[in-house]
């Protein structure tokens, strides 16, 4: 079975700084996809970014950046630029190619201070 | 905004009363999915649907129940509500037959709901 590991439970940083979020998982298949969910206070899950396994190149989305080190099976997502609007519970995520079910981390909380 | 519709977003309700969440989907996805939540922790998937009249349960075990007879409704059911149900659930659905880009095997959140059981 496959696990997701958050070790950070919250974060907190001053508004424009950079953060990084930390996710790790442990699994034994070659091909799968890793997400990172946001969770605004009192809102719905939305989507930050996703990465194919397969890919060797990080995935970006404006501010929002990935270091994925397949070898060391670590998934960390690096906000730039940081905004109060990103103020949320964020979750890491994996799903298993053709398995279409999400496993999630425990979340980190992040509050970006003005 | 997502066009996936939880309700009720909150419920109170006591014990050993029956109840149903709802929730709707418009954008004809083949996957549903109930989760539940703890306040400030991690999901868990509870059910799943891969289509109409298909449901399977997931890796946290429920004591809920599902149906999926149309393909835009995944209603989830307690028969007996208990204070250890007390929870958020969240909804979610995905389209797998995408064959890439950037929606292949993404989930569509819905707000949840946040149940409260006396």
């Amino acid at each position: 079975a496959q696990t997701v590991t958050q070790s950070q439970p919250e974060m907190s940083v001053q508004e424009a700084e950079t953060v990084t979020l930390s996710c790790t998982y442990d699994t034994s298949e070659s091909n799968y996809y890793l997400f990172w969910y946001k969770q605004p206070p009192s809102r719905q899950m939305i989507l930050v970014i996703r990465q194919e396994a397969y890919k060797q190149q990080n995935a970006t989305e404006n501010r929002f950046s990935v270091n994925f080190q397949k070898a060391a099976k670590s998934f960390s997502l690096k906000i730039s630029d940081s905004q109060l609007g990103d103020t949320a519970m964020y979750f890491c995520a994996f799903m298993k190619q053709g398995a279409q079910k999400l496993v999630f981390g425990q979340g980190t909380r992040l509050t970006i201070n003005p | 905004e997502a066009d996936i519709y939880q309700t009720p977003r909150y419920l109170v309700i006591g014990t050993g009363k029956k109840i149903t969440l709802e929730c709707s989907q418009t954008m004809g996805h083949d996957k549903m999915y109930w989760y539940q939540q703890d306040p400030g922790m991690e999901l868990h998937l509870i059910h799943y649907s891969y289509g109409v009249n298909s449901t399977e349960k997931g890796d946290l075990s429920s004591e809920s129940t599902v149906s999926r007879i149309r393909t835009e409704h995944f209603p989830l059911t307690l028969e007996s509500a208990r204070p250890s149900h007390t929870s958020q659930y969240l909804c979610a659905s995905s389209d797998s037959r995408g064959t890439g880009g950037s929606g292949a095997n993404v989930l569509t959140f819905g707000a949840g709901s946040r149940l409260t059981v006396l």
